[in-house]
């Protein structure tokens, strides 16, 4: 079964400091893995797809296909990026269904 | 374009009563999937809608019900409500062959 795992429900940091948001995944097939954000009153919004290689606002994750892993991650956290942080995958397949995990909330300390 | 909306922001019902919660997709989109998200969890997909019909269900029980109309827009319809059925519920939309999902504000739904 398809399944997101993302281990810890809230990480703290203060500003300036790396922040490193865990993602594990189970699917036998080859997902495609996003991750998605939540600011404070605002919907859910689409950061970044592993197959598009980017890096926005700052933030990059690696598809570790050995590892079933989907890390995100940040050289220097910002105020601005405290949010809730969902990684997510779905079949390569056009407007397929998204499998969620279940957040992690990063809070970032001045 | 205002995006995706939804339409009521809130909801309060009893148990055993039906529901009807309203969609209407992104400008250019064709493509409409329901998702339930309780307190403190990741969303839950439910359903998707393409050409007004069914084309994808998560594990939700038959009395979760949708329809697509000609426009594209969508509704979501839970019968005999549960108090587990208590969750935001978000509309996605999409256009077929991009794999990428926007997002509605979300319909609260209260069952007392």
């Amino acid at each position: 079964a398809q399944r997101v795992t993302q281990p810890e429900k809230l990480l703290s940091v203060f500003k300036g400091a790396p922040v490193e948001l865990k993602c594990n995944y189970s699917y036998s097939g080859s997902p495609e893995l996003f991750w998605y954000v939540q600011y404070s009153r605002q919907r859910l919004q689409l950061l970044l797809r592993h197959i598009s290689r980017e890096s926005i606002k700052g933030f990059t994750a690696d598809l570790n296909k050995g590892e079933t892993s989907f890390h995100l991650k940040k050289p220097f956290a910002q105020e601005e990026d405290s949010a809730m942080y969902y990684c997510a995958l779905s079949l390569y397949s056009s407007a397929s269904k998204i499998i969620f995990g279940s957040g992690t909330r990063l809070s970032i300390r001045p | 374009d205002a995006g995706v909306t939804q339409s009521p922001t809130h909801l309060i019902k009893t148990r055993g009563q039906q529901v009807t919660l309203r969609c209407s997709p992104k400008s250019g989109h064709d493509t409409v999937s329901w998702y339930q998200q309780a307190l403190g969890q990741g969303p839950q997909f439910i359903f998707q809608y393409y050409e007004e019909e069914e084309r994808q269900r998560g594990n939700f029980p038959d009395r979760f019900s949708g329809h697509q109309f000609p426009n594209y827009s969508s509704e979501l319809n839970v019968n005999a409500l549960l108090l587990g059925d208590s969750a935001l519920y978000l509309c996605a939309s999409s256009f077929t062959g991009v794999n990428e999902q926007f997002f509605g504000p979300g319909t609260r739904l209260t069952v007392l």
